[in-house]
């Protein structure tokens, strides 16, 4: 089983629509959890942390963490063509101190006009 | 944000070689650096992690004799792939952790630009 495990993909969507990601992680003790955004070729840029249960807020992105059910997921509302990018999950043991990183598999979002 | 470089961005090398990578925290005191890889289609693992002054702390399954790391300042450190191969052609990441010059912690992380490298 793998530690961190996000929805297969390729994930398409049209323009303005919501994107919907998911991510379950296997470590109980896991207390932060990230999602970032990577281009091709390009390393990892962060678009939000979360460190605990409920719905974080940041412009046109949400993240929703639910420790019992060890699930994390991301939604990006009104998606746009520049959204297009494959999305990591992370979560790591330490507190808000980021610590060392365990990563899913990656999501490959493609937002089509 | 912290800026933290990575030199050189591409290296192409014959099998092998050796190649150092630097990492540099420009702006804060990386007292923890974490080096990550990532393979073509595949995603970021950690490979290990060092400490300020300390012996690197590596994953299961990375060889520490092949990839030494120093980590001898506060700004810079460096992670050499001894005797390349093929299989080692990979993304490697560095990621600072520490403490901005003003003080507080870094709890966002920042990750270097990353260097392909890729071993004929």
């Amino acid at each position: 089983q793998k530690e961190v495990e996000q929805n297969s993909g390729p994930l398409s969507v049209p323009e303005g629509a919501i994107a919907s990601l998911n991510c379950t992680y296997s470590d109980r003790g896991s207390q932060s959890f990230f999602w970032y955004r990577q281009y091709s070729g390009k390393s990892p840029e962060l678009i939000m942390s979360i460190y605990s249960n409920g719905d974080k807020e940041d412009g046109r992105f949400t993240a929703q963490l639910n420790k019992a059910s060890q699930y994390v997921s991301l939604l990006i509302r009104d998606s746009q063509p520049s959204d297009s990018a494959t999305y990591l999950c992370a979560v790591s043991t330490g507190g808000t101190s980021y610590g060392k990183l365990t990563f899913g598999q990656g999501t490959i979002l493609t937002v089509h006009p | 944000g912290a800026v933290v470089s990575q030199h050189p961005s591409w290296v192409i090398c014959k099998s092998g070689t050796s190649v150092k990578i630097e990492c540099r925290s420009l702006d804060f005191q990386a007292t923890t650096m974490f080096w990550y890889r990532q393979f073509p289609k595949q995603s970021l693992m950690l490979m290990a992690t060092s400490n300020e002054g300390s012996k690197a702390t590596y994953e299961q399954g990375v060889e520490k004799d092949k990839f030494l790391i120093n980590h001898a300042s506060l700004t810079l450190s460096t992670l050499t792939v001894t005797s390349a191969h093929p299989e080692d052609s990979s993304f490697y990441i560095c990621s600072p952790q520490g403490t901005g010059r003003r003080g507080g912690s870094t709890d966002t992380q920042y990750f270097g630009p990353g260097t392909r490298l890729t071993v004929l």
